[in-house]
């Protein structure tokens, strides 16, 4: 079964800092890594994301960092802010056809001003 | 707002008892997915239709059916509800077959008692 490993399941940083969101998968029949983002009562909101043949996304104040051979791949949040307080989810899409995300656990995020 | 509405935003109902759960996909797109979120088993991917056909299942229960309508609005049926049953029913859509970018709704929270 193809699935998808999120660590931490939560995450406390100070205002400023850098928080890191880390995800595994299992084999390599995955082509699209989305990272989504959902706060209390709404649905999950496309962040960033990044396909296998690149190392590293960034847009803003979030990164993605992608390691083919480790199966591994993080978010990386700088300058974290209040406001980036929510659930992150890391997510895949098969290779070869529909486009049935695998998502992560979830890591809740907690940003203290 | 993703574009994506979804009726009701709550759902407080019986065991055995059948709901539908309403989707409109953002204006122009064409695939509309249907997910499950629950406490102990995550975001779990149930169905995806396309232009009015079903393209990929995920583990969705013989008791569920969806179908997407000229319109490309979607319903997502659940019938002899179980407790378990119980949880947050996102559906997402995209514009077509080829882009990986799905865009998720708010969600119904199914109550079943």
């Amino acid at each position: 079964q193809q699935q998808v490993k999120q660590s931490p399941q939560s995450l406390i940083v100070q205002k400023g800092g850098i928080s890191i969101i880390n995800c595994a998968y299992e084999n390599t029949a995955f082509d699209y890594f989305p990272w989504y983002q959902q706060f209390p009562g709404k649905g999950p909101a496309l962040l960033i994301a990044i396909r296998p043949d690149v190392s590293e996304k960034k847009e803003g104040r979030f990164t993605i960092s992608f390691n083919k051979s480790a199966k591994q791949f993080s978010l990386h949040i700088m300058d974290s802010q209040p406001g980036d307080s929510a659930t992150y989810f890391c997510a895949a899409n098969p290779i070869q056809g529909a486009q049935k995300l695998v998502f992560g656990q979830g890591t809740r995020l907690t940003i203290n001003p | 707002d993703s574009g994506v509405t979804q009726t009701p935003k709550h759902l407080i109902t019986a065991t055995g008892q059948r709901v539908t759960l309403r989707c409109s996909p953002r204006s122009g797109d064409l695939s509309v997915y249907w997910y499950q979120q629950s406490l102990d088993q995550g975001l779990q991917f149930l169905i995806q239709y396309y232009n009015g056909e079903e393209r990929a299942k995920g583990n969705i229960l013989e008791r569920f059916s969806a179908q997407q309508f000229p319109d490309l609005h979607s319903e997502l049926n659940l019938s002899s509800l179980e407790l378990g049953d119980s949880a947050l029913y996102f559906c997402a859509s995209s514009p077509g077959l080829a882009e990986y970018e799905q865009y998720f709704g708010p969600g119904t929270r199914l109550t079943v008692t």
